[in-house]
């Protein structure tokens, strides 16, 4: 049953601290996104990625939020420096291809202090 | 512009009682169609998706949708739902052939025993 990974699943840090999350997408799928879950803002896509390659990631805060994907088999998404509003769940999805569904993994819960 | 609307925030529903959860879109061309359900703490798994063909999608746990083209809705039914059901669902609409799901806020689920 293929499935999409994310750790941590929790992470608490302070104010200030670089966090890092990390997806792994299910094997052969060459899209992967990133979203923000917050009770005020509902989902949020956040980046989206194509073959590896970051096609859009105007919902990002480009100062401190930056998305990679060094192999087709990780995905990251680090915030630094984080801050208290970047308190939310970070969702990864990935999909076989632009249009096609997309599967979510289990999220990252983050909270920062 | 694109929305997708959930009109009913939270519902609560006996357990063996009939469902049916709302969703209006509003977009310009046929969409891409799907409800996701989110249990706590998790992440989101489709329940089904429309992307064309017959307006009566079947998906699974035993849940159903009717695209209605004329009424820009897509409604999730249950016949007889279980107290597993209680969760938070998500109507989606996808542009066809394009990566940008706009989600919307989500109906929660109570089941009363």
């Amino acid at each position: 049953d293929a499935r999409v990974t994310q750790t941590p699943r929790d992470k608490v840090t302070e104010m200030g601290q670089e966090v890092t999350m990390r997806c792994q997408p299910i094997l052969g799928h060459n899209t992967v996104f990133w979203y923000r879950q917050t009770m005020m803002q509902g989902l949020e896509l956040l980046a989206y990625f194509r073959n590896r390659a970051p096609l859009d990631d105007s919902g990002m805060p480009k100062d401190r939020f930056s998305a990679e994907m060094p192999d087709a088999t990780l995905a990251t998404l680090k915030i630094q420096p984080s801050e208290p509003r970047d308190s939310a769940v970070y969702f990864c999805a990935s999909g076989l291809d632009t249009g096609e569904t997309q599967y979510f993994g289990p999220g990252t819960r983050l909270l920062v202090l | 512009a694109q929305s997708v609307t959930q009109p009913d925030i939270h519902i609560t529903v006996s357990e063996g009682a009939s469902l049916e959860l709302r969703c209006n879109y509003s977009y310009g061309a046929t969409p891409y169609l799907f409800w996701y359900v989110q249990s706590p703490g998790q992440g989101l798994q489709l329940l089904l998706k429309y992307f064309s063909g017959d307006t009566l999608v079947q998906g699974i746990k035993g849940f159903e949708a009717e695209f209605k083209r004329s009424q820009s809705s897509f409604n999730l039914r249950k016949p007889s739902v279980h107290w597993s059901d209680a969760a938070e669902y998500f109507c989606a609409v996808g542009p066809m052939g394009t990566y940008k799901y706009i989600f919307g806020t989500g109906t929660r689920l109570k089941v009363l025993a």
